[in-house]
């Protein structure tokens, strides 16, 4: 069964360095997506992606992150100058055209800032 | 505000017990709701889903779900837990205009053999 990937499964950086997460969507999927849990709290949307252009943003995703599809596969997730409080496991998500309400999430990946 | 409320963060039960996980919501207009499972070192898998229709709605793994307009609630059950239920659970919800779920805050669930 296709399955949404990402990677790494978990990263440490220092705080004011740059990261990058990485997501390989299911393959016909269209619609794309990156959430995170900080530890004992909810799972957030930070940001929808369709026709190679964010559709949608919530609040936490201010000018320090950025989404990228580099390439017919993968989707991306920049924090441009990590802090503290962005240590969460984010996670990303995708699905169909016909439809994106149904979304397929990838294990996540668990980011550590020091 | 949008909201969706788990209100048990906790709950164990034995397994071949059943079991109901409670879930509501908060939205102007009728949403879509999901309930989705989290194991350990897994990803959020899909269990089930309403759209609109009949209220009662199958998905896998032997679960079903209620959908309560008069209650806003969307409750998860199971007739006969086995031991590897265990896991995290998160209700969401999106609604027509946007694809963004918002999630509760999820029910940790601990079968005892």
């Amino acid at each position: 069964e296709p399955e949404v990937t990402q990677t790494p499964s978990h990263q440490v950086t220092q705080m004011g360095q740059e990261v990058i997460l990485r997501c390989v969507p299911i393959s016909n999927h269209l619609y794309f997506y990156w959430y995170r849990q900080i530890l004992g709290q909810k799972v957030e949307f930070l940001v929808s992606f369709y026709n190679n252009e964010i559709s949608e943003k919530s609040e936490i995703f201010d000018d320090q992150f950025s989404v990228e599809r580099p390439d017919g596969s993968n989707f991306t997730l920049k924090i441009r100058s990590t802090k503290l409080e962005d240590s969460a496991m984010y996670f990303c998500a995708s699905s169909y055209r016909t439809n994106p309400y149904e979304q397929y999430f990838g294990p996540g990946t668990r980011l550590t800032v020091t | 505000a949008q909201s969706v409320t788990q209100p048990d963060i906790h709950i164990t039960v034995s397994e071949g017990a059943s079991l109901e996980l409670r879930c509501n919501y908060s939205y102007g207009a009728t949403p879509y709701l999901f309930w989705y499972v989290q194991s350990p070192g897994q990803g959020l898998q899909l269990l089930l889903k309403y759209f609109s229709g009949d209220t009662l709605v199958q998905g896998i793994k032997g679960f079903e779900a209620e959908f309560k307009r008069s209650q806003s609630s969307f409750n998860l059950r199971k007739p006969s837990v086995h031991w590897s239920d265990a896991a995290e659970y998160f209700c969401a919800a999106s609604t027509s205009g946007t694809y963004k779920y918002i999630f509760g805050t999820g029910t940790r669930l601990k079968v005892l053999a």
